[in-house]
């Protein structure tokens, strides 16, 4: 089972560059989460998709747009990147709208903007 | 708005030592109450959980107790191993789903042989 996949692992802009993290699941979950991780911060989310053609906010959504065109696949584009968006990336699939479900975790995403 | 508050890390054991991790939170509602671990170089994987009061979630020799009266959950271990270094995140989701999960900061464990 590949269950949630994130690519690139690592990336390096230049301030001002555009980019697209790519999240794909193959666990037919109707629920995506994007999160960023930062030191002594935990992690915050950005935007969530509770099912295809469906999206919104979460707490830091500024910088950010997201899409989601199918069940398997929730990209999160980085439209001018800036230093305060670098960050660890951590996209999430959950199977269920229940609180207490489990949200399956991708490797995350190493992004710096120098 | 909801939030978690964990111990400050990071921690340093020696192999076998008790363990315990603090977690409080803050919600209005009656939120469900987890425990992730992320292993090195890895994304973040369920540990424990548990979904109303008095529940205690236990998984490898961790366990943890939700405690509504000091809106409490947390972390414990009785001997801990090389193999459990790793950053702990505790968490809540309340009703509007697990797609919405509000963190703590981590706690990095380090466990010396």
């Amino acid at each position: 089972n590949a269950g949630v996949t994130q690519t690139p692992k690592f990336q390096v802009l230049k301030t001002g560059q555009s980019m697209t993290l790519q999240c794909a699941q193959d666990m037919n979950h109707e629920y995506m989460s994007w999160y960023r991780q930062d030191p002594g911060m935990g992690l915050r989310l950005i935007h969530y998709s509770v099912g295809a053609g469906i999206t919104d906010q979460g707490e830091v959504p500024n910088g950010y747009n997201v899409s989601r065109s199918t069940t398997e696949d929730f990209p999160l584009r980085l439209l001018s990147a800036a230093p305060s968006q670098t960050s660890v990336y951590f996209c999430a699939s959950i199977p269920t709208e229940q609180m207490n479900a489990e949200a399956f975790f991708g490797q995350g995403t190493r992004l710096t903007v120098v | 708005g909801d939030s978690v508050t964990q111990m400050e890390g990071p921690v340093t054991l020696s192999e076998e030592a008790f363990l315990t991790i603090n977690c409080t939170y803050t919600a209005t509602g009656y939120p469900s109450l987890f425990w992730y671990v992320q292993y090195p170089g890895e994304g973040l994987q369920l540990l424990l959980k548990a979904t109303k009061a008095d529940d205690k979630g236990s998984n490898k020799g961790f366990e943890a107790t939700y405690r509504k009266e000091t809106t409490s959950f947390h972390l414990e271990k009785g001997s801990v191993q090389v193999s459990d270094s790793a950053v702990y995140f505790c968490a809540l989701s309340e009703g509007q789903g697990a797609q919405k999960l509000v963190f703590g900061q981590g706690t990095r464990l380090t466990i010396n042989p």
